[in-house]
Formats: structure tokens, sequence, C-alpha cells
């Protein structure tokens, strides 16, 4: 069975702070990483798909990190709104062929 | 809006049944994917076409099957149906083959089983 994990379950984030939130993952057999993010009555939008160790990628205030060789991946969030109030999903690929997900960071931010 | 439609919205039908899921994926991609999503088990990964062949297969049920026509839209087969299938099923897109690029996520459907 291939866990990937995702710490912690839920968070509430007062406006204006900075946050981050992790993604862990067997590293053996890795092939991308991908991060989504996923509002209420609404379905997953992409933010990131990272393949290589110690890659980094940045969408506005969103960014993430990689390390394939420990299995682990953050996600920050800088200077939070309310409009990033989600849950933030990330699924690993394994072999090329086996997408798995973890269960999510559900983040509230509060105004 | 990501360009892919998901059809319908929602379906309520009884144990024993069979559904059929419909999704057309945003113009130009020729891969979709499918995906459960139910209340115990988070976003499972079920199945991927690519351009009418089947690519690369999750942990989809016997019971369920998926093809792709010629058109490029895809259909997901649910029969003898159980309450356990209860579940929003998403169809995603993405213009590559490999499951290690961007997909774009349709609206889903939330499926029902009394």
């Amino acid at each position: 069975i291939l866990n990937v994990e995702q710490s912690p379950q839920s968070l509430h984030v007062q406006e204006g702070d900075s946050t981050n939130f992790t993604c862990s993952f067997p590293s053996s057999n890795f092939y991308a990483l991908h991060w989504y993010r996923w509002e209420t009555a609404k379905s997953p939008e992409a933010l990131f798909v990272m393949t290589l160790n110690g890659d980094e990628k940045k969408k506005g205030r969103i960014s993430a990190t990689l390390n394939t060789k420990e299995g682990y991946s953050y996600l920050y969030i800088k200077g939070s709104q309310p409009e990033d109030s989600a849950t933030y999903l990330c699924a690993s690929l394994f072999g090329n062929e086996k997408l798995t997900f973890g269960t999510g960071t559900r983040l509230t931010i509060i105004p | 809006d990501s360009g892919v439609t998901q059809t319908p919205k929602h379906l309520i039908t009884a144990t024993g049944q069979r559904v059929t899921l419909r999704c057309s994926p945003r113009s130009g991609d020729l891969s979709v994917y499918w995906y459960q999503q139910s209340l115990d088990q988070g976003l499972q990964f079920l199945i991927q076409y690519y351009n009418g062949e089947e690519r690369a297969k999750g942990n989809i049920l016997e019971r369920f099957s998926a093809q792709q026509f010629p058109d490029l839209h895809s259909e997901l087969n649910l029969s003898s149906l159980e309450l356990g299938d209860s579940a929003l099923y998403f169809c995603a897109s993405s213009s590559l083959t490999s499951l290690n690029n961007e997909q774009f996520f349709g609206p889903g459907t939330r499926l029902t089983v009394l």
C-alpha cells in the first residue's frame, strides 16, 4: 500500500499570516508530486506538478518545495487571504502509473 | 471553468442498477482520467485513457469499466451498484499522456445509491 499523508488535517490561520503544511510519501519509485487546491463545492484545481529533488515552484503567494530523497513536500502560503480558504491536496505518482492522493489539509483563513 | 464537462450533475439510483457517467475533455486534450471521491476514502484514481486507449489503471473495481470514444469523450460505466459506490465521480483531462502532467478537473457527478 502506497500511503501519501498530509499534515495537519486542518488549520486555522489569521488573515495576513503565513502558513505551511506537509505532504509525505514513500520515496521509492517516486515519479512526480502534484498539489491541488480544492474549494468547497468546486472541483480540484492544479497548483503544481513537481518531479525533481530540490524543485521549488511558485504561483503568486503560494510556493512548494520537494524532497524526493526523504519523501516530503511543503506547501507555503505567504500573507494568507480569505480566498485561500480551501482544502489542499497532494498526490504522488509512483512508477508513472499509480497516482495516490493524500486526504488533504483543510485551511481556513480567519478575517 | 476548467473546460471539462461532466453529465449528469446528480444521479440517484438503486442498488443492483447500472449507470453511465459522461465526460467531455477540454478542447485539444487527449487524456481523460476518472476519479472517485467518497467520504471514507478520499480521492481515488480509477483509470486513464489516452486517445482512445487505456493508459493507466488505479483502484477501479471489476464492476466498473470505462471507454474513450473517437471524439475523445469518455464514459464511466458502473454496474451492480452497491451502497458503497455512492460518491462524487470526477473526470479530468490533460493534453499529454503521462500522469505527471497538470490535469483539469470537471465539476463532478454526484452518485447516490439507495
